[in-house]
């Protein structure tokens, strides 16, 4: 069975400054990797996926993620962080069990920022 | 069109009551889902529809009783809920083959 690590419970960044959030994955064959943004009572937000293809992933709102096969993890990550991605963010890892697809969350980390 | 509807966006209900939630979507997945998360949890799912006929069940309650009327719909009945099952609940749809879910905004649910 699948799973997904997000070792980091709360991270506070200042604006402007860098972000890198952490996301180990296990799964037995090449996994569907997602990373979601959620904002205090709202729904997922998709912000990059990987399946295939070049290991480093653009998504939205500047965002970039990174696949390494030989360390099973998809870290998130942006050069420059703004106010408004304070939030909740979850990595996800998709697999197909009995021909159905199915979503498995890492606990999530929740991104503080500071002026 | 490219969202996940969801209503009511926010319900409160007795544990002696009998409400529905509701999810729409207009983009032709073919799997629909429904999550439920808990305060500063991750989403957990419930259930799997596939080509409208429900292929995943996570050990729900019975008092969770989903429904797939058509391709585009996606019903929650609710009935004699606990406090306990006070959370959001998600839906979501795919076109499968790994591109990912496209998740509503939720129903925020509370029992009293």
């Amino acid at each position: 069975a699948q799973s997904v690590t997000q070792p980091d419970i709360h991270i506070t960044v200042s604006e402007g400054a860098s972000l890198e959030l952490r996301c180990n994955y296990s799964y037995g064959a090449t996994p569907y990797l997602f990373w979601y943004v959620q904002s205090p009572g709202q729904g997922l937000q998709l912000l990059l996926k990987y399946f295939s293809g070049d290991t480093l992933v653009q998504g939205i709102k500047g965002f970039e993620a990174e696949f390494k096969r030989s360390q099973s993890s998809f870290n998130l990550r942006k050069p420059s962080v703004h106010w408004s991605d304070a939030a909740e963010y979850f990595c996800a890892v998709g697999a197909y069990n009995s021909g159905n697809e199915k979503l498995t969350f890492g606990t999530g980390t929740r991104l503080t920022i500071i002026p | 069109d490219t969202e996940v509807t969801q209503t009511p966006k926010h319900l409160v209900m007795g544990m002696t009551n009998k409400k529905s939630l509701k999810c729409e979507q207009h983009m032709g997945h073919r799997a629909m889902y429904w999550y439920k998360q808990k305060a500063k949890k991750p989403p957990e799912l419930m259930f799997v529809y596939s080509y409208e006929k429900l292929s995943i069940n996570e050990s729900v309650p019975s008092r969770f009783s989903p429904e797939c009327p058509n391709s585009s719909l996606l019903n929650l009945h609710l009935h004699a809920l606990q406090p306990e099952d006070s959370a959001l609940y998600l839906c979501a749809s795919s076109q499968g083959g790994g591109r990912g879910y496209t998740f509503g905004s939720g129903t925020r649910l509370t029992v009293v």
